[in-house]
């Protein structure tokens, strides 16, 4: 069974980069259609931020595009997401997903990173 | 971009009502929809994807319609387990777009 598990720093000072590890087990990082990030602020809703094709290609929220890249370890079976430049907007939950048919699914259980200033 | 609209933005019902949730996109998205379910502290659970493709293991009084541009998730009899907040997603391009979301809570 899939299983997907976010690491990094929860606390970030303001100015400097987010940096964020899906770890996916059980099943191989380059089969999936492909993997997601998103983001939750505190009582608010779900934001799609990137996503990256097992090919290394990749599409970001035009609204992060200028401060996001997300990258692949095919050798460590992870991805990575980096968010540089942040504020206190940028404090949330952050969740990794895979693509599957015409869902995401599943997810990880998500990590709060929090932006101090 | 699509832009998904969701509502009602919150619902009050009663175990045992049927409640509707539905999900307006912005320009035609065909059966590229997914919805999921929130829970408290938890991360989002994918419900029914390709609009009405129920998941395994989701009970069967969820199900999704529509295509194009509206959609709907029914709960056909509330369970205790199921107030939450749902979310439509569409799947269709990117940038990849959520509903606004709809708090479920009890009555």
């Amino acid at each position: 069974q899939v299983r997907l598990q976010e690491s990094g720093p929860g606390l970030v000072k303001a100015s400097e980069t987010l940096s964020l590890t899906c770890a996916v087990s059980d099943y191989s990082i380059s089969s999936a259609s492909y993997w997601g990030w998103f983001r939750q602020p505190p009582g608010k809703g779900l934001e799609w931020i990137g996503s990256i094709f097992p090919s290394g290609s990749t599409y970001y929220n035009p609204s992060l595009k200028s401060r996001v890249t997300i990258s692949l370890d095919t050798s460590k079976n992870q991805f990575s997401l980096e968010l540089s430049s942040v504020t206190a907007a940028d404090t949330a939950m952050y969740y990794c997903a895979r693509r599957r048919d015409s869902c995401f699914d599943p997810w990880g259980q998500g990590t709060l990173v929090t932006v101090s200033s | 971009d699509i832009q998904m609209t969701q509502s009602p933005s919150s619902v009050s019902a009663s175990v045992g009502d049927r409640v509707t949730i539905t999900c307006r996109a912005s320009q035609d998205i065909s059966s590229w929809l997914a919805w999921y379910q929130q829970k408290p502290g938890k991360a989002p659970e994918v419900l029914i994807s390709r609009a009405s493709g129920l998941q395994s293991g989701v009970p069967s009084r969820f199900s999704g319609s529509g295509s194009g541009t509206d959609f709907t998730l029914t709960i056909s009899s509330l369970q205790p387990e199921d107030f939450a907040t749902y979310y439509c997603q569409q799947l269709k391009s990117f940038p990849l777009t959520f509903g606004g979301g709809t708090k479920v809570e009890i009555k």
